[in-house]
């Protein structure tokens, strides 16, 4: 079965300083990832997505995210944090059952807070 | 904006009862898809349903059902409602079988049972 672990359930960074947020897979093939944001009372944006082509991926807002098969990671980073990515980060995993099937499996989210 | 739409924004009911909520999902995208977010099991896949056919199944109890309907919008059907069923559910659509394997979501519902 495929799963993500994200380590850390809250982050606090300065305004300006690097974001880290950590997510690491198992999977017995290899995987598609993917990182949301939810931001409060609204739903889910896709920030990013891995699916086998550049191991690093650039997402909207200045996320990137690099796939480290042999650390089993898919960390999400931002060099410099703003006020307004303050928000929840979701890791996921898509699991391809057969032709269209799909499902997204969901880590237990990261609540990023911003200091200014 | 997703172009998801989901209606009703908020809902409150009492325990036992039936609700309907209602998906829309983006122009063209034949999948239809169903999470639930609650603090306490997180963000859940319920089911998908594929052009009118249901196609994969995840957590979703038997006192819930959904459908896709021929115009693609879909309904999830939540009945016996128990105060555990208050959450947050979302609907996402995606133009699966397609190689992007993004999905896009929408506002969400949430549910409270009291």
């Amino acid at each position: 079965a495929q799963s993500v672990t994200q380590l850390g359930s809250h982050v606090s960074v300065s305004e300006g300083a690097l974001v880290l947020l950590r997510c690491n897979y198992s999977s017995s093939v290899p995987p598609y990832l993917f990182w949301y944001v939810q931001y409060p009372n609204q739903g889910l944006q896709l920030l990013l997505k891995y699916t086998s082509a550049a191991t690093l991926v650039k997402g909207i807002n200045g996320f990137e995210a690099e796939f480290k098969k042999s650390e089993t990671s898919f960390h999400l980073t931002k060099p410099s944090a703003h006020m307004s990515d303050a928000a929840e980060y979701f890791c996921a995993v898509i699991r391809i059952s057969s032709g269209s099937a799909r499902q997204l499996t969901f880590g237990s989210g990261t609540q990023l807070t911003v200091l200014p | 904006d997703s172009g998801v739409t989901q209606t009703p924004k908020h809902l409150i009911t009492a325990t036992g009862q039936r609700v309907t909520l209602r998906c829309s999902p983006r122009s063209g995208d034949l999948s239809v898809y169903w999470y639930q977010q609650s603090l306490d099991q997180g963000l859940q896949f319920l089911i998908q349903y594929y052009n009118g056919e249901e196609r994969a199944k995840g957590n979703i109890l038997e006192r819930f059902s959904a459908q896709q309907f021929p115009d693609l919008h879909s309904e999830l059907n939540l009945s016996s409602l128990e105060l555990g069923d208050s959450a947050l559910y979302f609907c996402a659509s995606s133009l699966a079988p397609d190689s992007s394997y993004e999905q896009y979501f929408g506002p969400g519902t949430r549910l409270t049972v009291t």
